[in-house]
């Protein structure tokens, strides 16, 4: 069974550009987190996603940023006009979901962006 | 909001020795989660170790265990018999508990662990 996958592993914009991060969940996983890391800082919660819906966005930027699990294919987190401080490692991690006390997620590799 | 504070940006231990890494929460929860996450050069997140809050019971697995004291809002994990392989970023996190499931990791800032040959 293939871990949560991530690609690309690393992306570098030029300011303006958009970037485009994609995340295939682990098989039998209906349920997607994005997460970011900024250098020298812990991650911190942007986005949840099942298919189709978004649960909670409270971490997400209001403008540039958005994320989507459409029914078939990978989740995308899409960032617009981007700016040096969008620079960081994004991490998707899925989940099964589930109705117990505990829904395990499971992190991809991460995506490393890189603003010029 | 729930917090997590991990007061010890960088730590080093010898091989072989143990060492405790230090973690820190607030919540007004009651039922909840507690980890402690690796996180190598290579980046991959990689889970150490969980805790559940309405456990008394001390997590442990093999050489890792965590010192939970709920009252003081303490997670601790100790790391006994240190190898060069556990040279890593840790972070301890928090997540609360839903009676439809659970979700949304709050990280800390993470301690950076050199384990010295």
């Amino acid at each position: 069974n293939a871990g949560v996958m991530q690609n690309p592993r690393h992306l570098v914009r030029r300011r303006g550009q958009e970037a485009r991060l994609r995340c295939s969940p682990m098989k039998g996983h209906s349920h997607v987190y994005w997460y970011r890391q900024l250098p020298e800082e812990g991650l911190k919660f942007m986005v949840y996603l099942q298919k189709e819906n978004i649960i909670d966005e409270s971490g997400m930027p209001k403008e540039r940023f958005s994320a989507e699990f459409p029914k078939e294919g990978p989740s995308i987190l899409r960032i617009q006009q981007v700016v040096r401080g969008d620079s960081a490692a994004y991490f998707c991690a899925s989940s099964p979901g589930g109705t117990g006390r505990y829904d395990e997620q499971f992190f991809g590799p991460g995506t490393r962006l890189t603003v010029l | 909001a729930q917090t997590v504070t991990q007061s010890q940006p960088e730590m080093s231990v010898q091989e072989a020795e143990t060492v405790t890494l230090s973690c820190t929460y607030d919540t007004s929860e009651n039922n909840y989660y507690l980890f402690w996450y690796k996180q190598p050069p290579s980046r991959q997140m990689i889970l150490v170790i969980r805790q559940e809050a309405y456990k008394q019971q001390n997590a442990t697995e093999n050489r890792f265990s965590v010192n939970f004291q709920k009252a003081a809002k303490s997670f601790s994990l100790k790391i006994s018999d240190s190898q060069l392989g556990d040279t890593a970023m840790y972070f301890c996190a928090f997540m609360k508990s839903f009676t439809s499931g659970t979700y949304k990791y709050i990280f800390g800032t993470g301690t950076r662990l050199k384990v010295l040959a």
